[in-house]
Formats: structure tokens, C-alpha cells, sequence
């Protein structure tokens, strides 16, 4: 069964660039009709859709971080990563890295705060 | 940008049914949508329970339907068990991205 880990920092300090790593074992990143999505949510709110790579590296954001995201993958590690630019306090969360195709497997999470 | 709908809070008695839904602002939600229902208890990362509309993981219990009611994707709860009390969340595929809905806060009392 596949398995999700986000790794990375987890404190940003504002203005900075946030950058997650999702490690993933018991399957490849490029093999199968898979969507890699990160997904986000503040203390005390709902899940927010951040965005998703395709197998093919093909990629589609959420509107409202559309500017500032990117999502790409490392097939040699097999990790697929999340870079967010121009951080505030908003971006403050929980993060997730999910594999979405016939289910969804979901990582434990990481806690990013935004702060100087 | 549409938006995603669900009832903020619910409450069902043990032993009882309930059903959940998630509407969209732009009209009916279809199959072609592509519902999926999570669950998410406190200090938990979410859980999936239904993908596809109807479809259930193995770790999905046999009291967790997904369909499509009246418009909605709906997540029906039959024979409620207070375990079964949590936040749960649904997410649509639209124009090409995903969204989640607000989540219902699901009360087991």
C-alpha cells in the first residue's frame, strides 16, 4: 500500500518561499493514472486545495495561490515537492501531500508557521 | 470561482441515519464531478471514505454510502456509532481543479 511523508521546515519566516518534500513508498511517482496533490489547512478551518501534479508532470493550482505555487516532482527520489513564495501569516497551516487516483492516500501532515 | 456547499452542523441520534450533502454553486453535481467524502477527527489528518461518488475504501465501513441525491453528492450514515462523530469534508472536481466544500460537524448524541 502506498505511503505519504511530508517533510521540510517548519518555520518560514514572512516574505520567504515555503518548500515541501512528500517522500513516497510503495509506488512509483510516475507509473499509473495518479494525481499528487498538496492540500492545506489552518488551525480551526476546513481543508484548502493547494494544488496537483499528473503523473505526466502536468499541473493545475488553485486559483487564489495560482502566482505564487509550484508543484513538481523527483522521479530519481520519487518525492514530489510544494514551493510557495511570498509567505504571510496566512499561510500558516497544516500541510498534506495526497495521491489521488482510485482513492485517496493521505500523508500525516506537516505544521508550517509563518513567523520572524 | 464556484462554490461548495455543505450543511455546517448535524446531529444524529446512536443507531440512527443520517445523510450529508455537497451542493455546488453552478448547478447539480454529477458523477462527472467526481465526489469524494473525508473524515477528519481532532488532531487526525483526514481519512477518505468515498471516492468516485459511490466507491468505498477497504477501510471504508459498510455504513458509509456515497450517492448522488436531489443535486448533491450526499454521504449517508446508517446505524450511527459514537465514533462516528467528526468533521467531514467533501471535494469536487471543477473546471479543471479541485475544491473542497466548508465540512459538516458531525454530532453523535
Amino acid at each position: 500500500q502506498v505511503q505519504l511523508q511530508e517533510s521540510g521546515p517548519g518555520l518560514v519566516e514572512p516574505s520567504q518561499t515555503l518548500s515541501l518534500i512528500c517522500t513516497v513508498s510503495g509506488g512509483s511517482i510516475n507509473n499509473g493514472n495518479y494525481y499528487w496533490n498538496w492540500i492545506r489547512q489552518p488551525a480551526g478551518k476546513g481543508l484548502e486545495w493547494i494544488g496537483r501534479m499528473y503523473t505526466n508532470g502536468n499541473t493545475n493550482y488553485n486559483p487564489s495561490l495560482k502566482s505564487r505555487v509550484s508543484i513538481s516532482g523527483d522521479t530519481s527520489k520519487n518525492q514530489f515537492s510544494l514551493n510557495l513564495r511570498s509567505v504571510s501569516a496566512a499561510d500558516a497551516a497544516v500541510y498534506y501531500c495526497v495521491r489521488e487516483g482510485a482513492g485517496a492516500y493521505w500523508g500525516q501532515g506537516i505544521l508550517v508557521t509563518v513567523s520572524s | 470561482q464556484a462554490v461548495v456547499t455543505q450543511e455546517p452542523s448535524l446531529t444524529v441520534s446512536p443507531g440512527g441515519t443520517v445523510t450529508l450533502t455537497c451542493g455546488s454553486s453552478t448547478g447539480a453535481v454529477t458523477s462527472g464531478h467526481w465526489p469524494y467524502w473525508f473524515q477528519q477527527k481532532p488532531g487526525q489528518a483526514p481519512r477518505t471514505l468515498i471516492y468516485d461518488t459511490t466507491n468505498r475504501h477497504s477501510w471504508t465501513p459498510d455504513r458509509f454510502a456515497g450517492s448522488l441525491l436531489g443535486g448533491k453528492a450526499a454521504l449517508t450514515l446508517s446505524g450511527a456509532q459514537p465514533g462516528d462523530e467528526a468533521d467531514y469534508y467533501c471535494l469536487l472536481f471543477h473546471g479543471g481543479i479541485r475544491m473542497f466544500g466548508g465540512g459538516t460537524k458531525l454530532t453523535v448524541l
